[in-house]
């Protein structure tokens, strides 16, 4: 049972455009949304996360809305870069636990 | 800074033959510890996790233990190893628990024949 779940699979946009990543999860317990970037033949890190009590968190190019009503959260990587191509995990925590549920993962090709 | 290690790089094993893949942490006392595995285009599943010396959590079962013998080394294991078990192996570590960021390691490539 996948309790994190990701979609598109892959996803193809033009350089500059934005890439609109989405993430749905199934436990109301979680409360914590951190997404991770991996390269192919490295390990994830990550990119920016948010907690249950906020609906939007920016950190430069990177936005995440969150509902908590719908259970889903996005990734907006805004002027998207070649460079940004890379494996995109949405993983999600809740906190009276040290287990980490990571998503189905999105494969993200920025073309130039 | 903190590093991370993890060793071997890659490894080539026989179904049946035992394995043991390291982690160490560099520049962190007492760091939560985690086990990763991840098959070729898959998502990454968590499998142990460590909070002290001694203390070993498991998260799923897939024939495999985890030790954690001191604050900086986590060790994953398995007497017999099985076709399934191909994958990729991170190791990664936070200042506290799930809720807090997971710096990964470099990884560690195993293909079981």
């Amino acid at each position: 049972q996948q309790q994190v779940r990701q979609s598109p699979q892959s996803l193809t946009v033009w350089e500059g455009e934005t890439a609109i990543l989405n993430c749905s999860y199934e436990n109301s317990a979680f409360d914590y949304f951190p997404w991770y970037q991996q390269f192919p033949g490295e390990g994830p890190a990550l990119l920016i996360a948010i907690r249950s009590v906020s609906d939007k968190k920016e950190d430069g190019g990177f936005t995440i809305f969150f509902n908590k009503r719908e259970k889903n959260l996005s990734l907006h990587i805004k002027d998207s870069q070649p460079g940004d191509s890379a494996t995109y995990f949405c993983a999600a925590a809740s906190s009276n636990t040290d287990k980490v549920v990571f998503g189905t993962g999105t494969r993200l090709q920025v073309s130039p | 800074a903190q590093t991370i290690h993890q060793w071997p790089v890659a490894e080539i094993k026989a179904v049946g033959s035992p394995l043991s893949l390291g982690c160490t942490i560099k520049g962190k006392s007492s760091p939560n510890l985690y086990w990763y595995w991840q098959a070729t285009g898959g998502t990454l599943q968590q499998l142990f996790y460590s909070i002290t010396v001694g203390q070993v959590e498991s998260v799923v079962q897939l024939n495999l233990s985890a030790s954690r013998p001191k604050d900086d080394q986590f060790i994953l294991s398995t007497e017999k190893l099985l076709l399934s078990h191909s994958g990729f192996y991170l190791c990664a570590w936070s200042h506290r628990g799930g809720q807090d960021t997971q710096y990964f390691g470099p990884g560690t490539r195993l293909l079981v024949l």
